[in-house]
């Protein structure tokens, strides 16, 4: 059964730093979606992706966040200059359609921890 | 302001009690409602998708229902295998999750 991959699934970085998450959405989706999940609070909407734009962000999704379809297959979230308080696990999600509505298939997730 | 309040925040039952959970909702324009099961340090895995008010959807021993307001998450005779924390979630312009009600079932 096809499903969503994300790598690495830990990252640890140091405050300022760069990371790139990267996952691989199911094939034949178009819609692509970032979301985070702090340790035990709600899972939060980050940004949507569709036709190569961004369909919809967030208020969390500010100028430090970037996301990007380089090739074929690969949807990657940047985060510039990482803070602390982005210590979370991060979910890349697909869907199939066109029209952003319906179920989502969510990948394992990258912990990432900000020292 | 959108908002999802799922209730209860935990849950333990027996093997064979069945149960509801609860996932209650404004928001502006539903476009859907979303139920997934979350197992510890996974992401959410789907279940079902209700899109209008009478609709309900089955699967093995989950049934999910819709009204306006809310939404239930029946739990018939569960076994200890669906102990899982269940995510409600309502897309409007985003997809904007509950904090999920914990569920634990005892052999």
């Amino acid at each position: 059964e096809p499903e969503v991959t994300q790598t690495p699934s830990h990252q640890v970085t140091q405050m300022g730093q760069e990371v790139i998450l990267r996952c691989v959405p199911i094939s034949n989706h178009l819609y692509f979606y970032w979301y985070r999940q702090i340790l035990g609070q709600k899972v939060e909407f980050l940004v949507s992706f569709y036709n190569n734009e961004i369909s919809e962000k967030s208020e969390i999704f500010d100028d430090q966040f970037s996301v990007e379809r380089p090739d074929g297959s690969n949807f990657t979230l940047k985060i510039r200059s990482t803070k602390l308080e982005d210590s979370a696990m991060y979910f890349c999600a697909s869907s199939p359609g066109t029209s952003g509505v319906g179920e989502q298939f969510f990948g394992p997730g990258t912990r990432l921890t900000v020292l | 302001e959108d908002q999802v309040t799922q209730s209860p925040e935990a849950l333990r039952l027996q093997e064979g009690e069945s149960s509801s959970l609860n996932c209650s909702y404004t928001v502006s324009g539903l476009r859907g409602l979303f139920w997934y099961r979350q197992d510890p340090g996974k992401g959410p895995e789907f279940l079902f998708t209700l899109y209008s008010a009478g609709e309900e959807k089955e699967k093995e021993r989950l049934k999910a229902t819709l009204t306006k307001k809310e939404s239930f998450l029946h739990i018939t005779a569960p076994k200890p295998e669906d102990s899982a924390t269940y995510l409600c979630a309502v897309q409007a312009k985003d997809m904007r999750f509950g904090a999920g009600t914990r569920l634990t079932v005892k052999p």
